[in-house]
């Protein structure tokens, strides 16, 4: 156990809906991290905050957004769902902004209908 | 920018036996290299890292081997065992802060499994 905990577990929705992922990190980490992981893509970075700030951005769609919360907790938001944001949806955290030793929670299986 | 890819896809191993699994990287300002271990429905799992500083370090049971000249990167896996059974990603971090620098660019990983 990672100490990186995310909800739900699965969701299943229809196209053009909108779904929010929740993660928290591990108690006295500072920066949350997105991941996209798709059979065809591999594991892709979305996006990173840290302690509430964004910190760095990688390949993410205009559709998603995401938030930071001053305890820390994050949210991923995807709207617009099209068949292809299926995928596994992974949250890690650290103790630093750096980008080092991140630990991963055990991710959000979403499937568009 | 960076491009991180592994040697083989898949890498089937007798119980008992020692693994490689190698990774190739493309930018050689990279100064941080982690392997993850991710097990079937489960997120990927911290096993060893190294930085650019350092040509080896070893674990339990696991050594990383770090080739800055050539840009290769290994994890070798000493007595396999069938809870080692696996896909296997090598994560690349140039450093530094803000866009995408600091952050960890990931190989499509290898599955290592295990006869017994």
């Amino acid at each position: 156990d990672s100490g990186v905990t995310q909800t739900p577990k699965h969701l299943i929705t229809a196209t053009g809906q909108r779904v929010t992922l929740r993660c928290s990190p591990r108690s006295g980490d500072l920066s949350v991290y997105w991941y996209q992981q798709s059979l065809d893509q591999g594991l892709q970075f979305l996006i990173q905050y840290y302690n509430g700030e964004e910190r760095a951005k990688g390949n993410i769609l205009e559709r998603f957004s995401a938030q930071q919360f001053p305890d820390l907790h994050s949210e991923l938001n995807l709207s617009s769902l099209e068949l292809g944001d299926s995928a596994l949806y992974f949250c890690a955290s650290s103790v630093g902004q750096r980008g080092d030793e991140q630990f991963f929670g055990p991710g959000t299986r979403l499937t568009v209908l | 920018g960076e491009s991180v890819g592994l040697h083989l896809p898949t890498l089937s191993v007798q119980e008992g036996d020692n693994s490689i699994i190698n990774c190739a990287y493309s930018n050689s300002a990279s100064d941080y290299f982690i392997w993850y271990k991710q097990e079937s429905g489960k997120g990927p799992q911290f096993i060893i890292d190294i930085r650019s500083n350092m040509d080896k370090r070893q674990g339990q049971r696991v050594t990383v081997l770090l080739n800055k000249t050539v840009k290769h990167l290994s994890l070798q896996i000493a007595a396999t065992q069938p809870g080692d059974s696996a896909v296997y990603f090598c994560a690349v971090s140039k450093g530094g802060y803000g866009g995408s620098q600091g952050n960890l660019i990931f190989g499509k990983g290898t599955k290592l499994s295990v006869k017994p």
